[in-house]
C-alpha cells in the first residue's frame, strides 16, 4: 500500500514569487494535515482538511493557503514568498476513528527561496 | 489545549547504552500521545502511539514507552542504544475524539557515540 506521496521533492523559488506543493494521501484517508519544518524551528503545525473543509490553521499569514479535491488529495499555496519560508513542507494524512487521530507522514517537499 | 514538553533538545549515549527520552503532556482530557522518529532528510515515521489501552506501549526497532497518569509523562526508552538509532525524536499529543489536532513537542535529536 503506498503511503503519503509528495510532490516536488525540492523547489527553488525566487522571493515574491509563488510555490504550490501538492500531497497525496493514503488511500482511504480523508485527512490531510501540513506541517512546516524550520531549520531551528521545529515542527509548525500550517493546515488540516478534513472532507474537503479546512478544520483547523496554524498561527501563519492568509498567504499560505491551500485547498482539498474531491479525491482528498491536497495542495498547499505559498504566496508572496519570503526568505524564511525557506523550510522542509511535510504533509500527513489519517483516517479519524474513535480510536484516536494517528496521523502518518510523507516525505516532504524541500522550499528553497532564493 | 493540549501541549507536550520534550526535555532535552539533544541527547548522547553510548553505543548499549539505555536510551531514554523524555516527554511530558499537557491535557484536559485523557490522551492520545504518539512518538516519531525523523531520520536526516526524512519524514516522520511513527514510532508507537498509546490510546488509553495498555499503559505500557512497545513500539517498533525496540523502542517502548510508558503512559504514567500521575507524572503526565511519556517517556520512550530503548534498552540498548543502536548506532541506526541517531535520529530526531517527536512526541505528540492529541485529545481523543474526533478533530482533534496532533501538537508536537519540539524534539530531541539523539546521538550515539561508538
Amino acid at each position: 500500500e503506498a503511503g503519503v506521496t509528495q510532490s516536488p521533492t525540492h523547489l527553488i523559488k525566487t522571493r515574491g514569487q509563488q510555490a504550490t506543493l501538492r500531497c497525496s494521501p493514503i488511500s482511504g484517508h480523508t485527512s490531510v494535515y501540513w506541517y512546516q519544518q524550520a531549520l531551528g524551528l521545529g515542527l509548525q503545525f500550517l493546515l488540516w482538511y478534513d472532507e474537503g473543509e479546512e478544520r483547523n490553521r496554524g498561527n501563519f499569514p492568509p498567504r499560505f493557503s491551500g485547498r482539498q479535491f474531491p479525491n482528498y488529495s491536497s495542495e498547499l499555496n505559498v504566496n508572496a514568498l519570503e526568505l524564511e519560508d525557506s523550510a522542509l513542507y511535510l504533509c500527513a494524512s489519517s483516517f479519524l476513528t474513535g480510536a484516536g487521530n494517528t496521523i502518518y507522514f510523507g516525505e516532504g517537499s524541500w522550499l528553497t527561496v532564493v | 489545549a493540549q501541549s507536550v514538553t520534550q526535555l532535552g533538545s539533544h541527547v548522547s549515549v553510548s553505543e548499549g547504552a539505555l536510551v531514554l527520552l523524555r516527554c511530558n503532556y499537557s491535557s484536559s482530557v485523557p490522551p492520545y500521545l504518539f512518538w516519531y522518529v525523523q531520520y536526516p532528510n526524512q519524514g516522520l515515521q511513527l514510532l508507537l502511539k498509546y490510546t488509553s489501552a495498555a499503559t505500557l506501549v512497545k513500539g517498533i526497532n525496540g523502542f517502548e514507552a510508558e503512559f504514567k497518569k500521575s507524572e503526565t509523562s511519556f517517556h520512550l526508552t530503548k534498552p540498548s542504544a543502536h548506532m541506526s538509532d541517531a535520529a530526531e525524536y517527536f512526541c505528540a499529543v492529541s485529545d481523543q475524539g474526533g478533530y482533534q489536532k496532533v501538537t508536537f513537542g519540539t524534539g530531541t535529536k539523539l546521538q550515539v557515540i561508538p
